[in-house]
């Protein structure tokens, strides 16, 4: 199985500042074909995941652009420019490529 | 709008067995693979299997191989997973998911407890 390893596993920032969080996987995430199916999300406490970036660096519908994703291969990294109060939850990598599907241990993020 | 509606949450004892449905709105149903995915308390969450309603083809984690049936009623827009052999360490809450992660349901609770 694929392992994806995800640092740092605890956040703390402060508002306004920014925050990333590095992904890395044990297998290239690069498909057959062409894609990188690396998707981020981020879980708020009492709430099911929600999806944020798929593909490296899609932003989905209603994401804020202070979230953006990058990277490619192994090495994946989703970037808050400026926290805000309603960013505190866990935040998962996921690879689609390999079979099983397997997910990042989580990120929590919390505001100093 | 799109949405996955989930079923109640559960309580059952060791060896027991638990379904849990999911049920689609907003989309064609048949068009978007259904995943689930499991997260114990305070755990990560963890890949279980996929199914495809249209052609009710599926593929399991090998974990889950021989205690996880994953199987759809199309007429009703509805994806069950059913886990059998229930033991204390499936304890967690259930989600489903479409194919690519950007819907997923509200979760459903299940408890192993003799």
């Amino acid at each position: 199985d694929v392992v994806m390893t995800q640092s740092p596993l605890s956040l703390p920032v402060t508002l306004g500042q920014p925050a990333s969080i590095s992904c890395r996987s044990s297998q290239s995430l690069v498909y057959s074909d062409g894609n990188t199916y690396l998707n981020w999300f981020q879980q708020r406490p009492g709430q099911s995941p929600r999806r944020l970036i798929y593909k490296v660096s899609n932003w989905d519908s209603g994401v804020p652009d202070r979230f953006s994703g990058s990277g490619s291969g192994t090495d994946f990294t989703l970037k808050i420019s400026r926290v805000e109060a309603e960013d505190v939850g866990v935040y998962y990598c996921m690879q689609g490529t390999h079979w099983p599907l397997t997910f990042g241990q989580g990120t929590r993020l919390e505001i100093k | 709008q799109v949405q996955l509606v989930q079923s109640g949450a559960e309580v059952k004892k060791p060896g027991a067995s638990v379904k849990v449905s999911c049920k689609a709105s907003g989309y064609t149903f048949t068009s978007y693979d259904i995943n689930w995915v499991r997260q114990a308390t305070g755990q990560g969450l963890e890949w279980m299997g996929w199914m495809n309603p249209n052609s009710g083809n599926t593929g399991y984690a090998q974990k889950f191989q021989g205690r996880v049936t994953m199987t759809r009623n199309t007429s009703i827009s509805t994806a069950y997973m059913e886990l059998s052999s229930l033991r204390s360490e499936d304890t967690a809450v259930y989600y489903c998911a479409r194919t690519t992660f950007d819907i997923w349901g509200q979760g459903t609770m299940v408890t192993v407890s003799s």
